[in-house]
Order: C-alpha cells, then structure tokens, then sequence
C-alpha cells in the first residue's frame, strides 16, 4: 500500500524559509516521480513542482509562481522528497501535499505564512 | 501550458442519481487523466487512473472514459458518502478547477 506522509509545515514571516519533507512508503520510490501540490484554504490543488528519478535525470521543473524560491530535493536512501520553500509570501499559504502522481498524502501538511 | 476545463462546477444530485462531471484539456494529453474525490481536511484519493482504469478499493458506479482531450467521471447511482468534490488531473500535472458535488 502507497504511503506519503508530509510533514514540516508551520506558521513563518514573510520572507522565511521552511522545509516540507515527505515520507514515502510502498512503491519503488527511486523508480518514481514525485511532485508536489498544494491547496490553499478554498480553494483547488495547484501544481507547485515535480522532480523525476535519477534514472530519468533528477531534474525538477517548477511552477513560475515558486519558480526561484523552492527547490525540490530527493534522498533515495531515506525514500523521502523535500522542499525547501525560502522567500516565502502570504499567497504560499496552504496546504502541501506530495504525490507520486497517483496517490496523495492522507492530511498533507500546512503552512501559514503571516506576520 | 496545457489547461484542464472541468464542469460544472457545482452540481446538486439526490441518492440513486446519475452524475457525470466533464473535463476537457486544452490539447491531447492521450490517456493521461486521473480522477480524484475530495473531502474535507483530507487529501485527494484517486478513484480513475489513466481516464477508465477503476483503482482497487473504490467502488464500481464510477467510471472513466474519453481519451485526447475529452474525459468524464460517472457515477451510475449516488450514494451519501459520495458528495464531495472532485477533480480531474493531467497526470502528475494540471488540475480541473473542480466539480462540487452536493446533495439536492
């Protein structure tokens, strides 16, 4: 069974910096490409970004609203996915799910960014 | 950037109806379409991958069709635990805006 369990959000300024991790369980997660979306309060899931296999490179493609503040990371070792969110705004205020572009995590994890 | 039109976007349905929620993509994405439903304060669960492929667990009134650009979700009889929202996704990619589906 697919297990995705996020973890690492909070309450930060405006301007700070913090990193969501993902736990994943289940699948080959070496094999897989990983994404990450998220939800502001009310509203739909966006795309934020996704990083592919090493296999097929390890490159991560970002939406242009993060584009240049969040980096998207992989450690296979520990089957976990990152994101480091730096210069945050109050519009990055949501929820952040991971996915391996099928399965989601149960509750994802929430970030608030307010001063 | 490919966009996913889903309507409507609000749909009002009693017990035992009929729902189809439509989403289209704004160029040919083949097969690559996942349905989700949506509760509250939970993430999405996939119901339909790869536009007709019913995921184990999840009951038999849904359904998935189209290829290309043109996709729906069926669900044949309502049941209560089925009002919710959902979703339709490129795969890995672009959301729907949403169907919220409530009771009548």
């Amino acid at each position: 069974e697919v297990q995705l369990v996020e973890s690492g959000g909070g309450l930060v300024k405006p301007g700070g910096s913090l990193r969501l991790s993902c736990a994943a369980s289940g699948f080959t997660f070496s094999d897989a490409w990983m994404t990450w979306v998220r939800q502001a309060p009310g509203k739909g899931p966006e795309w934020v970004g996704r990083i592919k296999s090493k296999t097929d490179g390890g490159t991560a493609d970002y939406a242009a609203h993060v584009q240049g503040r969040f980096t998207i990371s992989r450690d296979d070792s520990k089957n976990t996915l990152y994101l480091q969110m730096n210069s945050l705004k109050t519009e990055d205020t949501a929820v952040y799910y991971c996915t391996d572009n099928y399965y989601y995590g149960v509750q994802g994890t929430l970030v608030t960014v307010s001063s | 950037d490919i966009q996913m039109t889903q309507s409507p976007s609000s749909l009002s349905a009693s017990v035992g109806d009929r729902v189809i929620i439509t989403c289209r993509a704004s160029q040919s994405i083949s097969s690559d379409l996942n349905w989700y439903q949506q509760k509250p304060g939970k993430g999405p669960k996939l119901l339909i991958s790869s536009a007709s492929n019913l995921r184990s667990g999840v009951p038999s009134r849904f359904s998935g069709s189209g290829s290309g650009t043109d996709f729906t979700l069926t669900i044949s009889s309502l049941q209560p635990e089925d009002f919710a929202t959902y979703y339709c996704q490129q795969r890995g990619y672009i959301f729907g805006q949403g169907t919220k589906l409530e009771t009548k």
